[in-house]
């Protein structure tokens, strides 16, 4: 069975910093692409960045690059997002999501996603 | 940026009856590299349709996909009291990869 399970949100102050994990249960976790994908009651679900299967290649929203580093550890499983400089507009569940393929290409689907975790900005 | 417009916002359906969710895109969806989640209350996307019009795994045949280009449909032949839920499309043919802003099927 297919497990993601993301950890290390709460409360922050606009300009702080989280970094959010991932752990991947059930799969090969080097052989798919994982992605973070945050959801506002305002803006519902929304793209935030994709990396690789070896984590050679990354990618980003507009809104979030410069700002938020996406990385995995294939040895642990475990998928992550340093959110740094954060801002009001950046609260939201954040969920992790597992690609059907390993590469970033057109065509990688999100066929399992996590309970997500929720970043609060506020001061 | 491919923006995706679903209609309608709500729809209001009893038990037993068809439900037929539309999703428009801005430009055509690369290789009809267009999805469907369903989400329920508290919970997070559920995968329902890739490809347009393939089901994921485990996903009841009451659910069907159709449309190519620009103009994608999400049917639920006949509603259960489950599939009272909100319905996002996704294309993932391009990125930057995006959402419609959802359709909540709700109960008459």
């Amino acid at each position: 069975e297919v497990q993601l399970l993301e950890s290390g949100g709460g409360l922050v102050q606009p300009g702080g910093s989280l970094r959010l994990s991932c752990a991947a249960s059930g799969i090969t976790f080097y052989n798919y692409a994982m992605s973070w994908v945050r959801q506002t009651p305002g803006k519902g679900l929304e793209w935030v960045s994709s990396i690789s299967g070896s984590g050679g290649s990354t990618d980003y929203a507009d809104s979030v690059k410069g700002r938020f580093t996406i990385s995995r550890d294939n040895s642990k499983n475990t998928l992550y997002l340093q959110v740094n400089s954060l801002r009001a507009g950046d609260a939201a569940v954040y969920y992790c999501a597992k690609g059907n393929v390993a590469l970033l290409v057109g065509g990688n689907y999100f066929d399992y996603w996590g309970q997500g975790t929720l970043v609060t900005v506020s001061s | 940026e491919i923006v995706l417009t679903q209609s309608p916002g709500t729809l209001s359906l009893s038990p037993g009856e068809r439900a037929t969710l539309s999703c428009r895109a801005s430009q055509s969806v690369s290789s009809n590299y267009l999805a469907w989640y369903e989400q329920k209350p508290g919970q997070a996307p559920r995968l329902l349709i890739y490809g347009a019009s393939s089901r994921a795994t485990g996903i009841p045949d009451r659910f069907s996909g159709s449309g190519s280009g620009t103009d994608f449909t999400l049917t639920i032949s006949r509603l259960e009291s489950e599939d009272f839920a909100v319905y996002y499309c996704q294309q993932y043919g391009s990125s930057p990869w995006t959402f419609g802003q959802g359709t909540k099927v709700e109960i008459k």
